[in-house]
């Protein structure tokens, strides 16, 4: 295991509504990215957030939102739920982003299943 | 936009086998990442290759990168059924992943 933590580790909701997912980082790491899995697709990347700051977004509406905390822990916000939101979402955790000097990789969470309907 | 493309998308194969999962990718990048994904699973970092002509090898499974071919290979020597599992290479800082190879290796 890495270390990455999710919650909840399932959820359903309908469309409309608002969902609030959360990561617990690799002790260590300053940065978070989250992706979306649809089945049988690749992560898609949604943002990345370095020491509370965003630091790079997908294409993703502005109704996905995050937070980064001090303690580096992450939220990902998804308002105005739609159906084709439902996905895993997975957060990973790492060290400074853009770092070539160094075999730096990401750390997967185990992820959280949306389903919405 | 950078494209990451694999090939092939599914891969049957029997053990003892070797074969090879191509990524190619659409504009230059520093680095290049496998991950292995098992059914219903995160995914699992495998390597990390940093410069052209870097290899790196772990079990079975070795990893290349041609930076100027754009082109990284996943080697699979001898296969065995545990390597069965969605493959996926990843570009950029990483965020920029293929499709994803769905490998089974059949007894």
């Amino acid at each position: 295991e890495t270390g990455v933590t999710q919650s909840p580790t399932h959820l359903i909701k309908t469309r409309g509504q608002q969902v609030t997912l959360r990561c617990s980082s690799q002790s260590g790491h300053n940065t978070v990215s989250w992706y979306q899995q649809a089945l049988g697709q690749g992560p898609q990347f949604i943002f990345q957030y370095y020491r509370e700051e965003e630091n790079g977004r997908g294409n993703f509406p502005p109704r996905f939102s995050g937070l980064q905390f001090p303690n580096y822990s992450s939220e990902l916000n998804v308002n105005a739920l739609e159906l084709d939101d439902s996905a895993l979402y997975l957060c990973a955790s790492s060290l400074d982003p853009g770092t070539v000097l160094f075999e730096e990789t990401q750390y997967f969470g185990p992820g959280t299943r949306l389903l919405v309907l | 936009e950078l494209k990451v493309e694999q090939n092939p998308l599914f891969l049957s194969m029997q053990e003892g086998k070797n074969y090879t999962i191509y990524c190619n990718y659409s504009t230059t990048s520093d680095r290049l990442y496998w991950y292995r994904q098992d059914p219903g699973k995160s995914l699992e970092s495998l390597f990390v290759l940093l410069s052209n002509g870097a290899v790196k090898q772990e079990g079975r499974l070795m990893a290349s990168l041609d930076t100027k071919a754009r082109l990284s290979t996943l080697h699979i020597t001898a296969a065995v059924h545990d390597l069965s599992a969605t493959y996926f290479c990843a570009v950029d800082i990483g965020n920029v992943f293929g499709q994803g190879t769905r490998l089974t290796i059949n007894p």
